[in-house]
């Protein structure tokens, strides 16, 4: 089946720096993949939907020049949060849609827990 | 914009039993897929079941089952013979026909008890 890679699972870094994150599809091409922001309890956010040779489309009220998003491959799609602060941390999840037919359902990474210090 | 609902943010039951998350959503589209998505303690996203709108039978998947109601916006999945691994949060989301995003539900806790 399809599979979403997410890497790295765990991330702590101090608040100032840079931190990135990797969503690849591991066994089929993905043109278009989703990143989300999820609070503790709370369901997914939608941040940008990124899509591969051209510029991620941001959701009303998130910074992107605080979330870098580069989809320079059709299997590989990258977050980069830049100058974190604490505020920044959460847990991150992408996805993305096996084939042309995204109303099969998406497949989503394992996630990413942020900690910023 | 769409909106997807679901008023139970916490459920309990004991194992074997039957269990029925609700779920009602906001479109004005007539053609539109709706999801049901588990996250288990591990956090990973994993897709329970779909339903196309423009069918009227109701999906079905193993212990796993939906109820869509189109004239009411209604879409709720009963799990059956539950067991202690089916113990996470449940999310209800829509995508409306030719549109990439899924809209989600606020998610409902499910605890399946010994």
């Amino acid at each position: 089946g399809a599979v979403v890679s997410q890497h790295p699972s765990r991330v702590i870094c101090k608040s100032g720096t840079s931190v990135k994150i990797e969503c690849r599809s591991l066994d089929f091409q993905a043109t278009t993949m989703f990143w989300y922001r999820q609070f503790p309890k709370k369901s997914l956010m939608l941040m940008a939907t990124s899509n591969e040779g051209s510029k991620a489309t941001y959701e009303q009220g998130v910074e992107k020049d605080k979330f870098l998003i580069n989809h320079a491959s059709l299997t590989l799609s990258t977050l980069t949060v830049t100058s974190a602060h604490p505020e920044d941390s959460s847990f991150y999840i992408c996805s993305a849609v096996p084939g042309l037919a995204p109303n099969y359902g998406y497949t989503f990474g394992s996630g990413t827990r942020l900690t910023v210090v | 914009a769409q909106t997807v609902t679901q008023s139970q943010p916490e459920m309990s039951v004991q194992e074997a039993e039957t269990v029925t998350l609700s779920c009602t959503y906001d479109t004005s589209e007539s053609n539109y897929y709706l999801f049901w998505y588990k996250q288990p303690p591990s956090r990973q996203m994993i897709l329970v079941i779909r339903q196309e709108a423009y069918k009227q039978q109701n999906a079905t998947e193993n212990r796993f089952s939906v109820n869509f109601q189109k004239a009411a916006k209604s879409f709720s999945l009963k799990i059956s013979d539950s067991q202690l691994g089916d113990t996470a949060m449940y999310f209800c989301a829509f995508m409306k026909q030719g549109a990439q995003k899924l809209v989600f539900g606020q998610g409902t806790r499910l605890t399946i008890n010994p």
